[in-house]
């Protein structure tokens, strides 16, 4: 089982739709997670965290978390093309791995 | 503010081989990790270097070693190269531990591809 896990996709999501990327990880134990964005032929940069369970929200972007199911999701309502890009979820737990664990990534593309 | 340097950006070796890639962090970020990133295999965690000393290590084989200098410059190598890789490396930096913030900037990476 890999420790954390992410469909690869790609998600097509047509412009204005809500598009729900997924991860689910292994290690009971992590306490942050993350989620960061790479545009094709460029480097990851961090776009949302979040610490608690529940839902935290950044504009267009809502992180949720969901520690019992061990699951945390990124929602982007009303996407646009220009988030079409991969989206890595990484998580740590600074008690066992002390290490950002990511995801393979989930592409999303945005059709006008 | 200048952000994460990475040389070289492109290069070609051959098996057997070794390779030095260099980073320079953001100005002020102590810690620098080094992640392997292949298509199959998504973005692997190498090793993370914090006041010049290694403070974790992925599944890597000892090919792959790394270094901090004083200035928090790091440096990567490879030795024996294989063409398994052949990947984009990437430096991030951070102000702390990459475990305790998890917010990491990353550099634009070093292509390396081993014929």
């Amino acid at each position: 089982q890999k420790e954390v896990e992410q469909n690869s996709g790609p998600l097509s999501v047509p412009e204005g739709a809500i598009a729900s990327l997924n991860c689910t990880y292994s290690d009971r134990g992590s306490q942050s997670f993350f989620w960061y964005r790479q545009y094709s032929g460029k480097s990851p940069e961090l776009i949302m965290f979040i610490y608690s369970n529940g839902d935290k929200e950044d504009g267009r972007f809502t992180a949720q978390l969901n520690k019992a199911s061990q699951y945390v999701s990124l929602l982007i309502r009303d996407s646009q093309p220009s988030d079409s890009a991969t989206y890595l979820c990484a998580v740590n737990n600074p008690y066992n791995t002390d290490k950002l664990i990511f995801g393979t990534g989930t592409r999303l593309q945005v059709f006008p | 503010k200048a952000g994460v340097t990475q040389t070289p950006r492109y290069l070609i070796k051959t098996r057997g081989q070794q390779v030095t890639l260099s980073c320079s962090p953001i100005s002020g970020h102590r810690s620098v990790s080094w992640y392997q990133q292949t298509p199959g295999q998504g973005l692997q965690f190498l090793f993370e270097y914090f006041s010049e000393t290694q403070r974790n290590k992925g599944n890597f084989p000892g090919r792959f070693s790394g270094r901090q200098f004083s200035n928090s410059r790091s440096e990567m190598n490879v030795s024996t190269l294989e063409l398994g890789d052949s990947a984009l490396y990437l430096c991030a930096s951070s102000l702390g531990r990459s475990g305790n913030t998890g917010e990491l900037f990353f550099g634009e990476g070093s292509r390396l591809t081993v014929l």
